[in-house]
């Protein structure tokens, strides 16, 4: 079954400090992974794509990793601001243009 | 530059009544996307079409749910009727082309049905 799954669930981190998002999945054949960032009330913005050749990505302080073998997928979030709390979305393209989402992690920087 | 622009930014109707939400694409892009996004399923792709012509509406939740894109430059959902459960935040993105997987959100249209 094709499933993309998050964790943690949510998360409160001290603003400077850093934090690592994970994302597992089990879709197959797999395409791509994306990462996006959802600020509440506002669309999904990506933050980094990855095929299956790609095992990390950097945006800024945001650096994605990538491990097909294992289908895992973490994001890494560096000297954490305040902007940076939303929601964080995994998804994952299978098949030609399937796709399945993680639930995403609420992530929440506090000063 | 402008993004993709979603009307209304938020609909508030009757149980039974149509609702139609409309998006306009970024120019020059050919694939466009409907997601709908609540607290207990997340984000769920409804269809997309690829230059005007719908490829995937697998995501469709029922009949009552429709989608056109008579141009390159504007598509609707309809609901018809609507019923409390449609309550949700329906996003549609646009991208390139068919096979980018950089796709660009809209604002959002917040639906709620009563």
């Amino acid at each position: 079954k094709n499933q993309v799954e998050q964790s943690p669930q949510s998360l409160i981190i001290l603003e400077g400090k850093n934090c690592t998002l994970q994302c597992n999945y089990t879709v197959s054949p797999f395409s791509n992974l994306r990462w996006y960032k959802q600020d509440t009330g506002r669309g999904p913005v990506s933050l980094t794509i990855m095929t299956f050749s790609e095992n990390t990505k950097s945006n800024g302080r945001y650096t994605a990793t990538l491990d097909a073998d294992t289908k895992q997928s973490s994001l890494h979030i560096t000297a954490s601001q305040l902007s940076d709390s939303a929601s964080y979305i995994c998804v994952v393209g299978y098949n030609n243009n399937d796709m399945r989402f993680g639930a995403g992690t609420r992530l929440t920087v506090k000063p | 530059d402008a993004g993709v622009i979603q009307s209304p930014r938020h609909e508030v109707t009757e149980m039974g009544q149509e609702v139609t939400l409309r998006c306009k694409p970024i120019s020059g892009h050919n694939s466009l996307f409907w997601y709908r996004q609540t607290m207990m399923r997340g984000l769920e792709l409804l269809i997309y079409f690829n230059n005007n012509v719908p490829i995937d509406d697998s995501g469709m939740p029922e009949d009552r749910f429709s989608a056109k894109m008579p141009n390159a430059s504007f598509s609707t959902l309809k609901i018809q009727p609507s019923e409390p459960r449609d309550s949700a935040v329906y996003f549609c993105a646009s991208s390139l082309q068919e096979s980018s997987y950089e796709q660009y959100f809209g604002p959002g249209t917040r639906l709620t049905v009563t």
